[in-house]
């Protein structure tokens, strides 16, 4: 298995809502990264998460709540969110943090928040 | 964070031509890899780069890594249709904890 699969795909929210998004890899992976992405823009990281740890927090707002509950899962929960905070989420994994072969992206959660 | 530029912003291109772009940084980076991203859909790694000078091919792309370290150049040959799609450029941070991203190419591929 070489796919970082993300559940939602697509994802419409009310900005009372909470809601959460999904992501699994199993290639033994032990970095995984939450990126949001405006449209026509490069990804933007999120957090890092290393041996499970959380490694990386790039000042995420506190309506975004990062969860990983063993090596091949990642969760994204979601908060009262706002409509700017409507993208395209990635997850992404690598074997380790920082290694230079790249990362590996899952197809992303479309998120609307209305 | 670290800014990488690339150019073209966008290009418009007939089918069968050759492509160019580059990333510039305004600071060094000891790896640097491309990626394409097809509209919905995540990043998909194309080309990794690892030293100074280096050129390196998949296919029809080929990459090289800058003598300075501060760029990168991406060059497809013969492009085809399903060349269409954003492409960005990447740099591992010296204190290897993550990759920036290019601001990215997009490309049309006119048939």
């Amino acid at each position: 298995d070489t796919e970082v699969t993300q559940t939602p795909k697509h994802l419409v929210m009310g900005m009372t809502n909470k809601k959460s998004l999904k992501c699994e890899q199993h290639m033994g992976h032990r970095a995984m990264y939450w990126y949001k992405q405006k449209a026509k823009k490069p990804p933007e990281l999120m957090f890092v998460y290393s041996y499970e740890k959380l490694s990386i927090n790039e000042s995420v707002p506190s309506r975004f709540s990062p969860e990983c509950p063993n090596s091949s899962l990642l969760n994204l929960h979601l908060h009262a969110l706002q409509p700017e905070d409507s993208a395209l989420y990635l997850c992404a994994s690598s074997l380790f943090q920082g290694i230079s072969d790249g990362y590996t992206f899952g197809s992303g959660t479309r998120l609307t928040v209305v | 964070g670290q800014q990488l530029n690339q150019s073209p912003q966008s290009m418009f291109i007939q089918e069968g031509e050759d492509v160019s772009m580059n990333c510039t940084s305004s600071s060094i980076f000891n790896t640097w890899l491309w990626y394409k991203q097809d509209p919905g859909e995540g990043p998909v790694l194309l080309i990794a780069l690892y030293k100074a000078g280096e050129l390196t091919s998949n296919g029809r792309l080929t990459a090289q890594f800058g003598i300075t370290r501060k760029d990168s150049f991406l060059n497809i040959s013969a492009s085809i249709p399903s060349d269409v799609g954003i492409y960005f450029c990447a740099g591992l941070s010296n204190t290897g904890n993550q990759f920036y991203f290019g601001t990215g190419t997009s490309l049309t591929v006119i048939p």
